[in-house]
């Protein structure tokens, strides 16, 4: 399987307590994405990569969040202090560093805080 | 807030029928983009049109591009149950078709 892939699946966790999602992109792609979408809506832009390098961030991702991509494969993102309002399916894509190159997006981790 | 906005929030036809969705968005573009989502899975890249291009075609899809008057539409011909799906737009500000900004989505059921 060449697609994306994200790990893992399903994370039910109590408020408070830190998790942190893993997505493999493809290998070929050097552009990496989260989106966070609620349900009944669109996903919404987090934050990505080129390589290693974090070029931009929304301001929906709060301090809270940190996404990292060290060595430019793989990347996690890390939510510290879970909040009920975190509950979301967070949604990894990659794409090749090319203009017009579309998202190919992993099946997402979905994230219950209780 | 979201960029896009489609119309209608729900569609259900018979399979055999035709489909149409729209979408509106607020600020120039660079390219729009429409993508389908199965109930809990990730987005699949459908089509891309560019601000420049009025129409574009991909075997039973057609979209439409209107930047006068910021909408577009997505039609599928000849619909399917497998068709059964959220359809969503994404916008792009600039040429990096990767930090989009979608719509809330059509959910469309497509009965056998």
């Amino acid at each position: 399987d060449t697609g994306v892939s994200q790990d893992p699946r399903h994370k039910i966790t109590k408020r408070g307590q830190n998790v942190t999602f893993r997505c493999d992109p493809i290998s070929e792609h050097n552009r990496l994405y989260w989106y966070r979408q609620t349900l009944g809506q669109g996903p919404e832009f987090l934050t990505y990569f080129q390589n290693e390098a974090q070029l931009e961030k929304s301001r929906l991702l709060s301090d809270r969040f940190s996404a990292e991509r060290p060595k430019g494969s793989f990347s996690t993102l890390e939510i510290q202090r879970t909040e009920q309002g975190d509950s979301a399916m967070y949604l990894c894509a990659s794409s090749l560093a090319r203009i017009r190159s579309p998202l190919h997006f992993g099946n997402g981790t979905r994230l219950t805080v209780t | 807030s979201q960029q896009g906005e489609e119309d209608p929030q729900a569609l259900s036809i018979q399979e055999g029928e035709n489909a149409t969705m729209n979408c509106s968005y607020k600020t120039s573009i660079n390219n729009l983009q429409w993508y389908r989502q199965n109930s809990g899975r990730g987005l699949v890249h459908l089509i891309l049109i560019r601000s420049n291009e009025r129409e574009k075609h991909s075997g039973r899809l057609r979209v439409t591009l209107d930047t006068s008057k910021k909408s577009s539409s997505l039609l599928i011909t000849a619909s399917r149950a497998a068709d059964t799906a959220s359809y969503f737009c994404a916008t792009d500000a600039d040429t990096n078709a990767g930090k989009s900004t979608f719509g809330d989505g059509t959910t469309l059921t497509v009965k056998p």
